[in-house]
């Protein structure tokens, strides 16, 4: 079975610099998609970027980027220019390429210090 | 845009009560899934759905009974509700693997927090 691991279980940045998420995975598969979500306060789960495990090239969305390591299985993220808006739960999660079933890892709670 | 919408958003319920709990759909996905959410634990699986009438075990279905009648709608019971069973409940959805679309990311509900006495 698969499994995320987020080793961090808190983190903090100060307004418009720059932090970086850790996510480690274990598989035996080589086809497999990679996601990071944002839950803030309002307990909505929002889609951040995601990530093909075929695509060696890293998976970028304006301010978010992710730094895909398929060989050492890490899948960390970057935020660069941190918002207020940014703090939340960020959760890792992986899903097999033949499967539909979404495997999370523990999350890792963002604050943003102004 | 409605997307995923579960009902209720809140409920307490005392030990052997049972309930549950609504999950509806408008963008005609053929996959649909219950999630459990505690501190330090991430999301988990409950139950899943890969088509109208199917549901499948996830990783943590004990207690836990589901439908999927219609394709929208997919329904988490719970018999008679347990302590451990507090918890904040997600309800999400996703296209079939079989329509060209595995890199679609799972649509998710707003949750539907639950404590149980």
């Amino acid at each position: 079975a698969q499994t995320v691991t987020q080793s961090q279980p808190e983190m903090s940045v100060q307004e418009a610099e720059t932090v970086t998420l850790s996510c480690t995975y274990d598989t035996s598969e080589s086809d497999y998609y990679l996601f990071w979500y944002k839950q803030p306060p309002s307990r909505q789960m929002i889609l951040v970027i995601r990530q093909e495990a075929y695509k060696q090239q890293n998976a970028t969305e304006n301010r978010f980027s992710v730094n895909f390591q398929k060989a050492a299985k890490s899948f960390s993220l970057k935020i660069s220019d941190s918002q207020l808006g940014d703090a939340a739960m960020y959760f890792c999660a992986y899903r097999s390429g033949g499967g539909s079933r979404l495997t999370f890892g523990e999350g890792t709670q963002l604050t943003v210090n102004p | 845009n409605a997307g995923v919408t579960q009902t209720p958003k809140f409920r307490v319920l005392k030990t052997g009560q049972s309930m549950t709990l609504l999950c509806a759909q408008d963008m005609n996905h053929e996959y649909m899934y219950w999630y459990r959410q505690d501190p330090g634990m991430g999301l988990r699986l409950i139950h899943y759905s890969v088509g109208e009438g199917t549901t499948a075990k996830g990783e943590v279905p004990d207690g836990y009974n589901v439908s999927r009648l219609k394709k929208q709608n997919f329904l988490l019971g719970l018999e008679s509700a347990a302590p451990s069973q507090t918890s904040v409940y997600f309800c999400a959805s996703s296209y079939s693997i079989m329509e060209g679309q595995r890199n679609q990311p799972q649509h998710f509900g707003d949750g539907t927090r639950l404590s149980i006495l």
